[in-house]
C-alpha cells in the first residue's frame, strides 16, 4: 500500500510566522503535489515536483514556496503566514494516473 | 476559469437507492478522469477512474459513465449505503501532462440516510 504521511494533523500559527508543512511518501514516486482544500473551491494545486530539486508552480502559488531535497520528502513553506492561508493542506504522491493523498493538515492562522 | 465543474454542492439519498453524482468539463484534451472520496479530517481516497477511450467503467457498486460529446461524466453508486456519505471530487488529467497533474472539481457532499 502507498503511504503518504504529513507531519501534523492540526496546526495553529500566528500571522507573520514562518510555517513548514512536511510530506513523506514511501513508494519512490517521482511526482509529488501540494493542494489546499477550501469549501466550495475543491482542491487547488499550489505547487508540484516531478523530481528531486525540481518544482513547478500550480494554480495558486502566491505566498508559498516548496523544497524537495530528497525524493521521498516534499515540504511546503509559508514564508509569512496570513489569515487567508487558513485551510486544509493536502499532500499527494503519484502512481501512474492516480494520486495518493496524505491525511491532511488543518492549518489555522490567527 | 473552472475547467472541471461539479454543479451540485450536495446530494441526499435514501439508503438502498441509487446516488448519481455529476461532473462537467470544458477541455476536450482531457484523457483520463478520476473520482475521489473524502471523509472529514482525512485525505481523499481514489475510488474509480475512466480513460477517454471508454464510456463506462464498473467496480462493484460504483460505475462511472463518460459522455465525451457532452463533456460530462457521472458516478453511480448502487445501492447507496450510509458509509458512502462523504465529499466526492471528480478530477481530470490533460493528455499533454506528463507530470500527472490533475484538475479537480469543487466537490459534491453526498448524504445517505438510513
Amino acid at each position: 500500500d502507498v503511504k503518504v504521511t504529513q507531519s501534523s494533523r492540526y496546526l495553529v500559527k500566528r500571522t507573520g510566522e514562518k510555517v513548514f508543512l512536511e510530506c513523506v511518501q514511501d513508494m519512490d514516486h517521482e511526482n509529488m503535489f501540494w493542494y489546499r482544500q477550501d469549501p466550495g473551491l475543491g482542491l487547488r494545486l499550489i505547487y508540484f515536483s516531478y523530481d528531486v530539486k525540481m518544482k513547478e508552480k500550480g494554480d495558486i502559488p502566491e505566498g508559498y514556496s516548496v523544497s524537495r531535497e530528497k525524493k521521498e520528502r516534499f515540504s511546503l513553506i509559508l514564508e509569512s503566514a496570513s489569515t487567508n492561508q487558513t485551510s486544509m493542506y493536502l499532500c499527494a504522491s503519484r502512481l501512474l494516473y492516480e494520486q495518493y493523498f496524505g491525511p491532511g493538515t488543518r492549518l489555522t492562522v490567527t | 476559469d473552472q475547467q472541471v465543474k461539479q454543479n451540485s454542492p450536495s446530494l441526499s439519498v435514501q439508503e438502498g437507492r441509487i446516488s448519481i453524482l455529476n461532473c462537467d468539463y470544458t477541455n476536450s484534451m482531457f484523457d483520463y478522469f478520476l473520482w475521489y472520496k473524502k471523509y472529514p479530517a482525512e485525505g481523499p481516497t481514489f475510488l474509480i477512474s475512466i480513460s477517454s477511450i471508454k464510456d463506462k467503467n464498473e467496480d462493484g457498486r460504483f460505475t462511472v459513465f463518460l459522455n465525451k460529446s457532452a463533456k460530462h461524466l457521472s458516478l453511480h453508486i448502487v445501492p447507496s449505503q450510509p458509509g458512502d456519505s462523504a465529499v466526492y471530487f471528480c478530477a481530470a488529467r490533460g493528455s499533454s501532462s506528463n507530470t500527472g497533474k490533475l484538475i479537480f472539481g469543487q466537490g459534491t457532499t453526498l448524504q445517505v440516510k438510513p
